[in-house]
């Protein structure tokens, strides 16, 4: 077994302010991926990774960096945090492939507030 | 609007009743996740159907594929309080990266 490790739990900014999730696996996983969550809602994919170094924007990108340095770690940056935008954001890999499609791993998630 | 964008439905039954969720997707995919998401937690996947198969069970759940209609569901038999959750359905297009999520259930069982 394996584990998603997202840190910190609960993330405190100010308006205007660059503030970075961090997420780590230790699956082996080759690809991984950020979510956001609102109150109420469903999943949006902002970014995904197939593989160290590579980056994929998703459906919410604008607003948000991503950077997949190591195999076993993917950082979202919130580029300038907006009180809209306080939601979880949760991350997740998969070993991708196979005739059972992408199933995802998921962490605890981080909470975002803004204040 | 996205999907993920829209609220979460919500399904309230009794302890011991059948329920079933829906899911339509927008774009040909070769297999469904049904995920499940507890308070405070990541979701986590209880069941997959592949594009070949039309229906799939597990235990008390079953999922059902049409891929002509673009559409799944998942059914839970004989529901008791611990299956109080909120249920998304996933499609990744044709074995893609690209993992999207389904607008979600929120389901709650009582005694």
């Amino acid at each position: 077994g394996g584990i998603i490790t997202q840190t910190p739990k609960f993330l405190i900014g100010q308006e205007g302010q660059k503030l970075t999730l961090k997420c780590q696996q230790n699956f082996n996983h080759d690809t991984m991926y950020w979510y956001r969550q609102d109150s109420g809602k469903g999943l949006r994919l902002i970014y995904y990774s197939i593989t160290e170094n590579d980056l994929q924007k998703g459906d919410l990108s604008e607003g948000y960096d991503a950077s997949r340095e190591k195999k076993s770690s993917f950082s979202l940056t919130v580029t300038s945090a907006q009180k809209n935008e306080m939601a979880v954001f949760l991350c997740a890999s998969s070993p991708a492939g196979g005739d059972s499609g992408n199933t995802l791993y998921f962490g605890e998630g981080s909470r975002l507030i803004v204040v | 609007s996205q999907w993920g964008e829209e609220n979460l439905q919500a399904l309230s039954i009794q302890e011991g009743e059948d329920v079933t969720m829906n899911c339509s997707y927008k774009t040909y995919t070769t297999v469904v996740h049904w995920y499940r998401q507890d308070s405070g937690r990541g979701p986590a996947l209880i069941i997959l159907i592949r594009s070949n198969e039309r229906e799939k069970r597990s235990g008390r759940l079953r999922a059902t594929l049409d891929t002509s209609s673009q559409s799944s569901s998942l059914s839970i038999t004989a529901a008791q309080c611990e299956d109080t959750a909120v249920y998304f359905c996933a499609t990744d297009g044709t074995g893609g990266y690209k993992v999207v999520f389904g607008s979600g259930t929120r389901l709650l069982v009582s005694p």
